[in-house]
């Protein structure tokens, strides 16, 4: 069965670095999202991508934020400058249409 | 994906039990819903999803009852297993105005006692 992937399962960065959290969607998915997750919280919504460009981002998706799909098969969310608040469980997510596949996220940790 | 929160709603039914796990929304113009699961460590599971032109919809083992007069989503599954030890949560999207972000639900913690 697909899957989406994510990668590295834990990351550990030290505040004021650039991190770069990788995804490989579903390979026939359109949609493309990042969610998060803080320790003890719900999952909230990051940002949505569709044809190469974003549709649509919630106000946690400031300038620091930047996603990509630098070819056929990754999707990628770098965060510039890392704050200690920026530590929490990133999900990468894909669909065709409205049924979202999660993939097993990212802990990052921020030091 | 540890949703370890102190203030989760805990729902402990016996193994073979029916479970009932409830969620309020408040945006009626909420048109699609979904039901996930998330286990220790893990992402969102999909379970089963509804449209708003519905008010019931089963899969295997599980059934998902939308009202949308009261704004209330519920998840039923059957014959619970120890297996279905997760935090359950609802989302919404409201897609009738393009949008596909999903909002989710605080959760419920659900607890099978062999």
């Amino acid at each position: 069965e697909p899957e989406v992937t994510q990668t590295p399962s834990h990351q550990v960065t030290q505040m004021g670095q650039e991190v770069i959290l990788r995804c490989v969607p579903i390979s026939n998915h359109l949609y493309f999202y990042w969610y998060r997750q803080i320790l003890g919280q719900k999952v909230e919504f990051l940002v949505s991508f569709y044809n190469n460009e974003i549709s649509e981002k919630s106000e946690i998706f400031d300038d620091q934020f930047s996603v990509e799909r630098p070819d056929g098969s990754n999707f990628t969310l770098k965060i510039r400058s890392t704050k200690l608040e920026d530590s929490a469980m990133y999900f990468c997510a894909s669909s065709d249409f409205y049924e979202q596949y999660f993939g097993p996220g990212t802990r990052l940790t921020v030091t | 994906g540890e949703s370890v929160g102190l203030h989760l709603p805990t729902l402990s039914v016996q193994e073979g039990d029916n479970s009932i796990i409830n969620c309020a929304y408040s945006n009626s113009a909420s048109d699609y819903f979904i039901w996930y699961k998330q286990e220790s460590g893990k992402g969102p599971q999909f379970i089963i999803d509804i449209r708003s032109n519905m008010d019931k919809r089963q899969g295997q083992r599980v059934t998902v009852l939308l009202n949308k007069t009261v704004k209330h989503l519920s998840l039923q599954i059957a014959a619970t297993q120890p297996g279905d030890s997760a935090v359950y949560f609802c989302a919404e999207i409201a897609g009738d105005t393009g949008r596909r972000a999903l909002t989710f639900g605080s959760g419920t913690r659900l607890q099978v006692q062999p």
